[in-house]
């Protein structure tokens, strides 16, 4: 079956740091990528997605790429802020004929001033 | 447009009984799929129903049960509620039909105690 595995948290870095998150998978077929944020009290936010290989996924400065051969999708973000604080889930959909979405345990971010 | 809604925010029951969740989807969805999010952990898929019909479940069993109505709104049932069943019960919509991955979008989630 499909699975997601995500680097375990928390992760704290300061203000301005380098952040990366790493997330491999295990699939069938060629599935589409997926970052989602959850910040404290709220549901789920789409933060990018990349849908084949070596395709990059960005927004707010987050960066993901599509890695077929490592079977990675690691997140990226050159200068965190504290408001980027938030817990993050890598995740993907196989496009078995209906979009449903296999999560990893999700790693907590906690950036400091 | 009206975002996704999930009612109530919290809820607290015992072992044993049954409870019903609901979700209003995004105007113009018509698919809405329930996950559930136990305490540090990642959500995982219970079931989809689109168009009024249960179209995908998850490794759940019986005792979780759902209804769409025809404006696409939703309901999670469970019964015999157990103490593992305490989470977040999360609802997301999308508009499906066209073969590929159309994108969901969550609400904020329903936080059930099972005490």
């Amino acid at each position: 079956g499909n699975s997601v595995t995500q680097m375990e948290g928390p992760v704290t870095l300061s203000e301005e740091a380098f952040l990366t998150i790493n997330c491999t998978y295990t699939a069938t077929g060629y599935p589409s990528l997926f970052w989602y944020v959850q910040y404290p009290g709220e549901g789920l936010q789409l933060l990018l997605k990349a849908t084949k290989a070596d395709d990059k996924g960005s927004n707010k400065g987050f960066e993901a790429t599509y890695r077929k051969e490592t079977t990675s999708f690691h997140l990226e973000k050159g200068s965190v802020q504290v408001s980027d604080s938030a817990v993050y889930f890598c995740a993907l959909s196989d496009r078995s004929g209906y979009s449903t979405l296999t999560f990893g345990k999700g790693t907590m971010l906690l950036v400091s001033p | 447009e009206t975002g996704v809604t999930q009612s109530p925010t919290h809820l607290i029951k015992t072992r044993g009984q049954q409870v019903t969740l609901r979700c209003s989807s995004q105007s113009g969805h018509n698919t809405v799929s329930w996950y559930q999010q136990a305490l540090g952990q990642g959500p995982q898929f219970i079931f989809q129903y689109y168009r009024e019909e249960e179209n995908g479940r998850g490794n759940f069993p019986p005792r979780f049960s759902g209804l769409q109505f025809p404006n696409y709104s939703s309901e999670l049932n469970v019964n015999a509620l157990e103490l593992d069943d305490s989470a977040l019960y999360l609802c997301a919509s999308s508009l499906e039909g066209s073969g590929s991955y159309n994108e969901q979008f969550f609400g904020p989630g329903t936080r059930l105690t099972v005490l």
